[in-house]
C-alpha cells in the first residue's frame, strides 16, 4: 500500500535556485494538498486542489506554485528559493467528507528543504 | 481565519500518569479531527468527531467535542511510551474544499 509518495526526503538548496517537491497518491482521492510544518507553527496550507486542472491558494502561498494534470500527482515548485522556505514540506490527499465535513487527510512522510 | 488554540504545547510525564490535552477555538467547526504525528513521519488519523457533546473512546484515549462544537480534549489514561508523539488538533467545515484548520499541537513525552 503505496498511499501518498514524496519525493525527495531531504534537500539543500542555495537561495535563488528553484526545485519541485513531487507528490503522488494512489487512492484516486479527489482532494490533495500540501502543507508546510514549522515550529512554533503547526501545519500551514501553502495550496490545495479539488481535482484535476483545478487548484488554489491556501494560508501561505507566496513563493510556490503548483498544477494538477492528473488525479494521482500534485507537485510544489518554489520558484526561487529564500531561507524564509526551510521547513518541512507535507502532501496530503483526502476525499470529501460530504456534510460532516473533512474526511481524513492521508499524509505523506514529509521532504525535509534547507534554503542556505 | 479560525484559529485552534491547543494547550498545553509540551507535556512529559511519567509512565502510568493520566493528561488531557485541550483544542480551543473561539470559531464553530463542523468537525474535529486528532492526529499524532511521530519524528520523520506524516501525521496519521487517530479520530473524527462531528456532532456536539459526541465522546469517542479508543483503546486509553478518550476523544470529546464540546457541545457548542468550538472545543475538543483528548485524555489518555495510564500514558505507555508508545504514546509519546505530537498530537494535533485539526478543524473543518463541511462545503467547498472543506479546509482544515490544525493547532500548534501538543508534544508528548512518556517516560518509562
Amino acid at each position: 500500500n503505496a498511499g501518498v509518495t514524496q519525493t525527495p526526503k531531504f534537500q539543500v538548496l542555495k537561495t535563488g535556485q528553484s526545485m519541485t517537491l513531487q507528490c503522488a497518491q494512489d487512492m484516486n482521492h479527489e482532494y490533495m494538498s500540501w502543507y508546510r510544518q514549522d515550529p512554533g507553527m503547526g501545519l500551514r496550507l501553502i495550496h490545495y486542489s479539488v481535482g484535476a486542472g483545478i487548484t488554489d491558494q491556501g494560508e501561505v502561498p507566496n513563493g510556490y506554485n503548483v498544477s494538477r494534470s492528473t488525479t494521482e500527482d500534485f507537485p510544489l515548485r518554489l520558484l526561487s528559493a529564500a531561507p524564509s522556505q526551510t521547513s518541512v514540506y507535507f502532501c496530503a490527499s483526502s476525499y470529501s467528507g460530504g456534510q460532516r465535513g473533512p474526511g481524513e487527510l492521508f499524509f505523506g512522510e514529509g521532504s525535509r528543504l534547507t534554503v542556505l | 481565519t479560525q484559529l485552534l488554540e491547543q494547550s498545553p504545547q509540551f507535556l512529559s510525564i511519567q509512565e502510568g500518569e493520566n493528561l488531557t490535552v485541550y483544542c480551543n477555538s473561539s470559531s464553530v467547526f463542523s468537525s474535529l479531527q486528532w492526529y499524532r504525528q511521530e519524528p520523520g513521519e506524516g501525521p496519521v488519523l487517530l479520530v473524527t468527531v462531528v456532532t456536539g457533546g459526541e465522546v469517542k473512546k479508543l483503546k486509553r484515549l478518550t476523544f470529546q467535542f464540546g457541545d457548542a462544537r468550538k472545543d475538543s480534549s483528548l485524555h489518555i489514561t495510564a500514558a505507555q511510551p508508545g504514546d509519546t508523539g505530537l498530537y494535533l488538533c485539526a478543524g473543518g467545515n463541511s462545503g467547498g474544499y472543506q479546509k482544515v484548520t490544525f493547532g500548534i499541537g501538543t508534544k508528548l513525552q512518556v517516560i518509562p
